[in-house]
């Protein structure tokens, strides 16, 4: 079945750092591929999404390439802000007729002052 | 709109009875999900529903659970006889009937058994 695999956390950084987030997937088709996150007492939101390879889904300043070849869909920040402190989640949809998520376990990211 | 509604938003509630739970989700949505996420874990997807059919249910979802969406518009899930090992936190999500497009979150109702 499908699955999603993201890195272990917590990640702690300090404000303006690079971040790098992994994000791996075994699909039997052609998924769509997204991040989520969940802000401290808010509810899940989408990020940013990639439906076919070589897309690159981008906003808020987060990127993330849709890698076929690697099976990856690794989100990334040039310079985080304390803002950005919440836990994120890498998703799969199958093209099909439900669109239903498969979620990894999430990350907790947390940028200190 | 102010998008998917939940509630309660917290539950407690004793080993054996049973509880409902509802969802509004953002109007003109036609596709209603319901996931279970537990602590440290992703959002598992329970049941889906297109318009009042419900089309798809995980084998998560026992004989205890049942979920209903019966005009289309808000959708209830209830589960009987509630268990310890059924508190998490139960999120709905809908989205229009588009291919991959983008589900819309409720802020979920924490369910605790004691």
């Amino acid at each position: 079945g499908d699955s999603v695999t993201q890195m272990e956390g917590p990640v702690t950084l300090s404000e303006e750092a690079f971040l790098t987030i992994n994000c791996t997937y075994t699909a039997t088709g052609y998924p769509s591929l997204f991040w989520y996150v969940q802000y401290p007492g808010e509810g899940l939101q989408l990020l940013l999404k990639a439906t076919k390879a070589d897309d690159k889904g981008s906003n808020k300043g987060f990127e993330a390439t849709y890698r076929k070849e690697t099976t990856s869909f690794h989100l990334e920040k040039g310079s985080v802000q304390v803002s950005d402190s919440a836990v994120y989640f890498c998703a799969l949809s199958e093209t099909g007729a439900n669109s239903k998520l498969t979620f990894g376990k999430g990350i907790t990211l947390s940028v200190r002052p | 709109d102010t998008g998917v509604s939940q509630d309660p938003r917290h539950k407690i509630t004793k080993r054996g009875q049973n509880v409902t739970f509802r969802c509004d989700p953002i109007s003109e949505h036609n596709r209603l999900y319901w996931y279970r996420q537990t602590l440290g874990q992703g959002p598992e997807f329970l049941t889906y529903f297109q318009n009042e059919a419900q089309l798809e249910k995980s084998r998560l979802l026992s004989d205890r659970f049942s979920a209903e969406r019966p005009k289309g518009s808000f959708s209830t899930l209830e589960i009987q006889r509630t268990e310890q090992g059924d508190s998490a936190m139960y999120l709905c999500a809908s989205s229009v009937l588009t291919a991959n497009t983008e589900a819309f979150f409720g802020q979920g109702t924490r369910l605790t058994v004691v």
